[in-house]
């Protein structure tokens, strides 16, 4: 089946520094990457749609300067967190579909913990 | 934008016992209604999925229903087991596949 991986699957960082995220899709080619955020004993919160060869769409709230979204080929998206600090600290998954009613697939999370 | 509301937030069951779990949303776009289990630290899996041009779904033990006119879906799990025990979402999409998550319920099924 597709898969979907992210790495990576945790990253400790310090306060001020930032933190890439890497989202592949393993076997097949993703039109569409999305990106999510959890906190601690909460639901999932679509942070924004990545789109191969064009720029990301945030979700309302979602900071596009701090949160930066490339995705430059149709396997590989990625989420850069930008001048971390502790209140980013979160569980980060990334979702990938290969057409419009294709299935939809996540990939395993990165926990972010920033001191 | 869509809103999901998930009901019961806490959900214990003892072995055997069905269990429940309801969602409602609100945007009458939306026409896909999937419904995950996520288990502490790792991806949310599909357990089972909806299409809004079907009511019901069942997949041995676990079904679906859903009611367009009332917009709201719920998850039916008979026969649990321990091993049932987790954090339940479900979701909803308006087609452009973007999900739009319950709150979750968390299922603990008593041996």
């Amino acid at each position: 089946g597709a898969v979907v991986s992210q790495h990576p699957s945790w990253v400790i960082c310090k306060s001020g520094t930032s933190v890439k995220i890497e989202c592949r899709s393993l076997d097949f080619q993703a039109t569409t990457m999305f990106w999510y955020r959890q906190f601690p004993k909460q639901s999932l919160m679509l942070m924004a749609t990545s789109n191969e060869g064009s720029k990301a769409t945030y979700e309302q709230g979602v900071e596009k300067d701090k949160f930066l979204i490339n995705h430059a080929s149709l396997t590989l998206s990625t989420l850069t967190v930008t001048s971390a600090h502790p209140e980013d600290s979160s569980f980060y998954i990334c979702s990938a579909v290969r057409a419009r009613d294709s299935p939809l697939h996540f990939g395993n999370g990165t926990r972010l913990t920033v001191t | 934008g869509e809103n999901v509301e998930q009901h019961p937030s806490t959900l214990s069951v003892q072995e055997g016992d069905s269990a429940v779990i309801k969602c409602t949303y609100s945007d009458s776009a939306s026409n896909y209604f999937p419904w995950y289990k996520q288990e502490l630290g790792k991806r949310p899996q599909l357990i089972i999925d909806i299409r809004s041009n079907v009511g019901e779904k069942k997949d041995q033990r676990i079904a679906v229903t859903l009611n367009k006119t009332a917009k709201h879906f719920s998850l039916h799990i008979t026969e649990t087991q321990p091993e049932d025990s987790a954090v339940y979402f479900c979701a909803a999409d308006t087609g452009r596949r973007a999900l739009t998550f319950g709150s979750g319920t968390r299922l603990q099924v008593q041996p």
